[in-house]
């Protein structure tokens, strides 16, 4: 069974570019989470999702920022016109269900110049 | 807006000792999780703890929870090298993590 799988694992960005990062939950799993990572800091939950639905996106920017898990394929964190802040390691998670312990993928590190 | 927080932040100890972790948080919820992650590494679950009460070990590590006080702690008897990493707790109120602890673990 395979684990929570995140792609790219690397990505570089221009400032102003745009960035995908893409997630495929664990095998039977419908709820997704993302975070994200600063160097030396904790986690920052951005968005809550469970399939063609945003559940919570209360720590996602008001700008640039989205995500969405459709029906079918993995869920995709895009973010617009990339700025040098937006430059963290990238966390995405799965779950069964509600409240259920999380799995994580080996992130995203996305660096923007 | 949910608080979750965890002290101390960084932590170094002496292999052999004792010491425990804190985690407190500011909203009603019945579960608590505790992940680790190494440096440059994901996070991997360490404990679910599922109610009131409910008390979980594993080797070295033994995790505990307290809905009304809002409080888990996690204690770490005779530390080794091996359990230098970073220690998480997230509370179920939208998965919700605190800033960490950073635990150095000296011979």
């Amino acid at each position: 069974n395979a684990g929570v799988m995140q792609n790219p694992r690397h990505l570089v960005r221009r400032r102003g570019q745009e960035a995908r990062l893409r997630c495929s939950p664990m095998k039977g799993h419908s709820h997704v989470y993302w975070y994200r990572q600063l160097p030396e800091e904790g986690l920052k939950f951005m968005v809550y999702l469970q399939k063609e639905n945003i559940i919570d996106e209360s720590g996602m920017p008001k700008e640039r920022f989205s995500a969405e898990f459709p029906k079918e394929g993995p869920s995709i964190l895009r973010i617009q016109q990339v700025v040098r802040g937006d430059s963290a390691a990238y966390f995405c998670a799965s779950s069964r269900g509600d409240a259920e312990k999380l799995f994580f993928g080996s992130g995203t590190q996305l660096s923007v110049l | 807006e949910l608080k979750v927080e965890q002290n101390p932040l960084f932590l170094s100890m002496q292999e052999g000792k004792n010491y425990t972790i804190y985690c407190n948080y500011s909203t009603t919820s019945d579960r608590l999780y505790w992940y680790r992650q190494d440096p440059g590494k994901s996070l991997e679950s360490l404990f679910v703890l599922l109610s009131n009460g409910a008390v979980k070990q594993e080797g070295r590590l033994m995790a505990s929870l307290d809905t009304k006080a809002r409080l888990s702690t996690l204690h770490i008897t005779a530390a080794v090298h091996d359990l230098s990493a970073t220690y998480f707790c997230a509370v179920d109120a939208g998965m919700r993590f605190g800033a960490g602890t950073r635990l150095t673990v000296k011979p």
